[in-house]
């Protein structure tokens, strides 16, 4: 089992282009999540989605847009990356709430955003 | 609006001491999770707290949660430089919205 798996692991981009950052998980999760981590401002969560068919805003979801392609697969676009999107990107994956599970997340390696 | 709020957030300790990390959150939940991040790492899940009152060990590392608080604590027995990482605890709003701590970063000297 790979697990949680996020392509690509680095990525260099000039402002107003666009990317799309892919997750893919094998542990047959319901819910999958996106999430920016800062210095000194722990992890913030900016979409996640609770099941397949379905995505929710979080806590900082505004220059972003993300798809639920199917059980598997969570990708988040960027669709005019701006200097404050400069971050490492998380994404997770959990059986989700009402399974009866603890809920833990599962986290990909990551990948390193930076936005000149 | 769910906050969550750490204490301290840099922690330097002699291998051998004991220490307790302090995580408050600000409104009502039923679950409390606690992760580890390695430098440049990702993050791995410690503890999973569902109930008041709730305890769990495992090694060096114990975490407790109070829900009429709205408090959990992760302490820490003689600890030694392998546990020198970032410790977050996160809290859900009753859904799959998560909201984590800022962290904190612990370092163990000989």
């Amino acid at each position: 089992n790979a697990g949680v798996t996020q392509t690509p692991k680095f990525q260099v981009l000039k402002t107003g282009q666009s990317m799309t950052l892919q997750c893919a998980q094998d542990m047959n999760h319901n819910s999958m999540y996106w999430y920016r981590q800062d210095p000194g401002m722990g992890l913030r969560l900016i979409y996640y989605s609770a099941s397949e068919g379905t995505t929710d805003k979080g806590e900082v979801p505004n220059g972003y847009n993300v798809s639920r392609l199917n059980k598997r697969e969570f990708s988040l676009r960027l669709e005019s990356a701006a200097p404050s999107q400069t971050s490492v990107y998380f994404c997770a994956s959990s059986e989700g709430r009402g399974t009866g599970s603890y809920n833990e997340q599962f986290f990909g390696p990551g990948t390193r955003l930076t936005v000149l | 609006e769910l906050k969550v709020e750490q204490n301290p957030l840099f922690l330097s300790m002699q291998e051998g001491k004991n220490y307790t990390i302090y995580c408050n959150y600000s409104t009502t939940s039923d679950r409390l999770y606690w992760y580890r991040q390695d430098p440049g790492k990702s993050l791995e899940s410690l503890f999973v707290l569902l109930s008041n009152g709730a305890v769990k060990q495992e090694g060096r590392l114990m975490a407790s949660l109070d829900t009429k608080a709205r408090l959990s604590t992760l302490h820490i027995t003689a600890a030694v430089h392998d546990l020198s990482a970032t410790y977050f605890c996160a809290v859900d709003k009753n859904n799959n919205d998560m909201r984590f701590g800022a962290g904190t970063r612990l370092t163990v000297k000989p």
